[in-house]
């Protein structure tokens, strides 16, 4: 069974602190690794891919990637109230399905 | 801008009514998806496409059937509708099954309640 674990939340930080956001997985095999935001009662979209081992960027997110570890983690630098929301941590592994973690919530405070 | 539609935000069944849930996108993607979400369980996937008339089972798919009559076109069939398939039902499509073009878009959802 390929799982996806993310760590349980919930997580709460002030705001301009940073978010830091866990997930390990169990295939060996995957090849794609993604972060998605979801509030709450609309559906996820996508922050952040990662496919190759170190850390990729992308305004103030950071993704990233220890595949001999098996994780693969977010940083939300200077958090605002608006990245408030439930992350969700998705890998795609060599049977070309999307396994997600179960997400963390994530509280911002003003 | 990938769009993806689901034909209802919330509907109401009750238990062995035959549902039906589309959902359409419009950037011409080969492949796409339907998940089910709920609490504590996260989002499972329960048939996906990667072409007109092509499908495949995802990790639940008991219960459940899906069409795939166009190629923007997908639609989740719940044959006898049971109380324990209540949940929110998200579709996704991409424009390929790994690469640059993998990322799924979702569809706003639809969440079903079984009475």
């Amino acid at each position: 069974q390929k799982e996806v674990e993310q760590n349980s939340g919930p997580l709460s930080v002030p705001e301009g602190a940073i978010a830091s956001l866990n997930c390990t997985y169990s295939d060996r095999g995957s090849q794609s690794f993604f972060w998605y935001r979801q509030y709450s009662g609309k559906s996820p979209e996508l922050i952040m891919s990662i496919y190759s081992n170190g850390d990729k960027e992308d305004g103030r997110f950071t993704a990233q990637l220890n595949k001999a570890s098996q994780y693969v983690s977010l940083l939300i630098r200077d958090s605002q109230p608006s990245d408030s929301a439930t992350y969700l941590c998705a890998q795609r592994g060599s049977n070309y399905k999307l396994t997600f973690g179960k997400g963390t919530l994530l509280t911002v405070n003003p | 801008d990938v769009k993806v539609t689901q034909s209802s935000r919330y509907l109401v069944k009750r238990t062995g009514e035959k549902v039906f849930l589309e959902c359409v996108q419009d950037m011409d993607h080969e492949n796409m998806f339907w998940y089910r979400q709920d609490p504590g369980l996260g989002l499972r996937l329960i048939y996906f496409s990667y072409d007109v008339k092509m499908k495949e089972k995802g990790d639940i798919p008991e219960g459940y059937s899906v069409s795939r009559e166009k190629k923007e076109r997908f639609s989740l069939i719940l044959e006898s509708a049971s109380t324990n398939q209540t949940s929110m039902y998200l579709c996704a499509s991409s424009l390929e099954m790994a690469g640059a073009g993998e990322t799924q878009y979702f569809g706003p959802g639809t969440r079903l309640l079984v009475l």
